[in-house]
């Protein structure tokens, strides 16, 4: 089993929806989880991290946390095609401070 | 606003030579990273390093790799002998706590 398991994708949106992307992960001691946003070529940027179950919001950015499932998603309203990019999705385990990734789910928003 | 840099952008080197890429931290970040990531696949943690001292490795970082903080500011990591699956994306990274790290902008590394 897969530490960060992501939807390769691609997921296609038009400009203007909501964009769902998902994460699910191994380690039950997983505390942190961060997403980051990669264009091709480019280094991962961090968008947003959680650290409790539930929702956390960042402008047109959601994210949600579910411990139980060990699911981990983002949300983006309002999709724009400069949100086009592979998304990352990074868990910090419990007793390390590394960052375990996902191989990232590609987003095309079409105008 | 203060950003992890890199240098160089891109080293293309010969098998078997020894290779350092360089990076400086945010300057009021105590923990830093190395990852790396093979074209087309995802990024993987190589080491951090907190304290003057490497505080975790991957099963990656072997005897062939080496990290330093030889100055205030800056953070290497050193190839002894590269080797040609050592060609991929190297990135730096720094956090001002354990979390929430920061990617430089990488070096991409081709051995021939």
């Amino acid at each position: 089993q897969k530490e960060v398991e992501q939807n390769s994708g691609p997921l296609s949106v038009p400009e203007g929806a909501i964009a769902s992307l998902n994460c699910t992960y191994s380690d039950r001691g997983s505390q942190s989880f961060f997403w980051y946003r990669q264009y091709s070529g480019k280094s991962p940027e961090l968008i947003m991290f959680i650290y409790s179950n539930g929702d956390k919001e960042d402008g047109r950015f959601t994210a949600q946390l579910n411990k139980a499932s060990q699911y981990v998603s983002l949300l983006i309203r309002d999709s724009q095609p400069s949100d086009s990019a592979t998304y990352l999705c990074a868990v910090n385990k419990e007793y390390g401070n590394k960052l375990v990734f996902g191989a990232g789910t590609i987003l095309r928003v079409k105008s | 606003e203060p950003e992890v840099t890199q240098t160089p952008s891109h080293q293309v080197t010969q098998m078997g030579q020894e290779v350092i890429l360089r990076c400086v931290p945010i300057s009021n970040h105590l923990y830093f990273y190395w990852y790396r990531q093979i074209l087309g696949q995802k990024v993987e943690f190589l080491v951090s390093f907190y304290n003057n001292e490497i505080s975790e490795k991957s099963e990656i970082f072997d005897d062939q790799f080496s990290v330093e903080r030889p100055d205030g500011s800056n953070f290497t990591l050193k190839i002894r002998s590269t080797k040609l699956e050592d060609s991929a994306m190297y990135f730096c990274a720094s956090s001002e706590q354990v979390e929430t790290q920061y990617f430089g902008p990488g070096t991409r590394l081709l051995v021939l």
